[in-house]
C-alpha cells in the first residue's frame, strides 16, 4: 500500500538550530510531493511543493526540501529555525494512480522552538 | 484564512447519531476534498468531488457519505455514528486537480459520546 513515513514524531529545538525533517514515502511511480504546516489553532497550509525540474525546492519563511529519487526521500531543511515556527509538519504524497486524485500524509511532526 | 468555511466548528452527540457537516470552498475552486485526523488514524482522505461529481474515494466508510451541490458546497454526512468517529474532519479546495494547491478549512471536531 502507498505510505509516507515521517521518521520523527516530535522535535524540539533552540532558536537559531537547523532543522531537518526526514520524510520517505513507498511508491515505485510518479510522484508529487508537498509539505504542509499547521501552526497552533490554524488550519493546514502548504510550505513547498516539488512535481519536476531541480530536485531542491525552495518554500515560503526560508524552508526547503530535497527530492532524492534513489532514497524516496523528500526531506524538509531549514538553516535557522525560529520560535514562530513552532508547529506540526506533514509530508504529502500525490502517486499517479489513473490521475492524481489522492493526497496521502505522512503522520506529522510536531517541532516546538524554544527562545 | 485560506477562504475555505466549515460548519459547525464544534459537534457533540451520542453513538448512532446522524450528522452532517459543510464546507464551502474558496471562490472558483471547483474539487473539494474531504479529510479525517483522528490520533491513531493521523490525516486520512476521505473522498474528492469536482464540479458535483465523485472523483476520488480514499478510506471512506460505508457509514459516511458525501456530495457537492451545483453552488459547489459540500456535505458529509455521517450515519450509525461510532466512539471511533470521533475526530477532526477537514474540507480542503482546490482549482482543479489535486495537483493543485490545497486549502484547508479550520475544520470541524466531532465528539461522539
Amino acid at each position: 500500500a502507498q505510505s509516507v513515513s515521517q521518521h520523527n514524531h516530535h522535535v524540539i529545538l533552540s532558536e537559531a538550530a537547523s532543522l531537518e525533517l526526514g520524510c520517505n514515502y513507498s511508491y515505485g511511480g510518479t510522484v508529487n510531493l508537498f509539505w504542509y504546516v499547521q501552526y497552533p489553532g490554524q488550519h493546514l497550509q502548504l510550505l513547498l511543493k516539488y512535481f519536476s525540474g531541480d530536485p531542491l525546492v525552495k518554500g515560503i519563511k526560508g524552508f526547503e526540501a530535497e527530492f532524492i529519487k534513489s532514497k524516496f526521500s523528500f526531506n524538509l531543511r531549514k538553516p535557522s529555525v525560529q520560535w514562530s515556527d513552532t508547529a506540526e509538519y506533514f509530508c504529502a504524497v500525490i502517486p499517479f494512480s489513473g490521475g492524481y486524485n489522492k493526497l496521502i500524509f505522512g503522520a506529522g511532526t510536531r517541532l516546538a522552538v524554544h527562545p | 484564512d485560506s477562504g475555505v468555511t466549515q460548519t459547525p466548528k464544534h459537534l457533540i452527540t451520542a453513538t448512532g447519531q446522524r450528522v452532517t457537516l459543510r464546507c464551502s470552498p474558496r471562490s472558483g475552486d471547483l474539487s473539494v476534498y474531504w479529510y479525517q485526523q483522528s490520533l491513531d488514524q493521523g490525516l486520512q482522505f476521505l473522498i474528492q468531488y469536482y464540479n458535483g461529481e465523485e472523483r476520488a474515494k480514499g478510506n471512506i466508510l460505508e457509514r459516511f457519505s458525501a456530495q457537492q451541490f451545483p453552488d459547489l458546497h459540500s456535505e458529509l454526512n455521517l450515519s450509525s455514528l461510532e466512539l471511533g468517529d470521533s475526530a477532526l474532519y477537514f474540507c480542503a479546495s482546490s482549482a482543479g486537480t489535486a495537483l493543485n494547491e490545497q486549502f484547508f478549512g479550520p475544520g470541524t471536531r466531532l465528539t461522539v459520546l
